[in-house]
């Protein structure tokens, strides 16, 4: 299966908000509810996000949020924090229970 | 608390076979609902899943893999397992183990991740 489809990077100033779009198909993102999102800082693991589309782990600031419509996932931080500035990945899973990944986005906090 | 942690050699030559194990503790492998996963990462690029095993020892693979892959489970060992045959140096990456809530589909649990480079 294809990698769903982000954009290389996104970039906002402190206090600002952002949104990053994953794009895949109807057999992935607009099949199923169960997308994810990712926070990895340089070096570390991945760090659960968001999970079932829109839900938030404990732990995760309410400043993170996301949604999605037909093949197409979304997540916005609001208020952008210094921390925020990380690589974000979604997924989803496919047809076969397969799972895919999106490219990834370096958000720049300016 | 569960945890993760990977395990295995850190250079591979080309044609031959990665082996990597992925060590649970703090809870048991067996409980839980979760699939228990492989992703890689190679450097400076994104995250690919490789497959994931259940506690029954059922699996999934990714289909560009599939056909040099064999993911097990040793629940006696509250481990489970990874290789990867015939590996050239585009299997070069970061590997991390990954619990995967069945539920819901997204990794909740991550190893720190070892790399493996494939060269001769």
């Amino acid at each position: 299966q294809s990698a769903l489809t982000q954009p290389a990077s996104v970039s906002g100033s402190p206090r600002q908000s952002i949104t990053i779009s994953c794009t895949g198909t109807s057999s992935d993102i607009g099949g199923y509810n169960f997308v994810s999102w990712y926070q990895q800082h340089p070096g570390k693991a991945p760090k659960l996000i968001i999970f079932d589309v829109d839900k938030r782990p404990p732990g995760v600031p309410n400043r993170f949020s996301a949604s999605k419509s037909g093949n197409t996932a979304s997540l916005t931080i609001s208020g952008l924090h210094s921390e925020d500035e990380a690589y974000y990945f979604c997924s989803s899973y496919t047809t076969s229970s397969a799972l895919v990944f999106g490219g990834g986005t370096k958000l720049t906090v300016l | 608390q569960v945890q993760l942690q990977e395990s295995g050699p850190g250079l591979v030559k080309p044609s031959q076979t990665l082996s990597l194990t992925c060590s649970v503790s703090g809870g048991s492998i067996i409980v839980g609902n979760y699939y228990w996963s492989w992703i890689r990462q190679p450097a400076g690029k994104g995250l690919e899943w490789i497959g994931h095993i259940y506690r029954s020892g059922s699996t999934n693979y990714s289909p560009s893999l599939t056909s040099r892959v064999t993911i097990s489970i040793d629940t006696s060992k509250n481990q489970f397992s990874l290789r990867l045959t015939s590996v050239t140096a585009a299997d070069t990456a970061v590997f991390y183990c990954a619990a995967m809530r069945i539920e819901t589909g997204a990794f909740e649990i991550w190893g720190r991740g070892t790399m493996v480079i494939v060269s001769s």
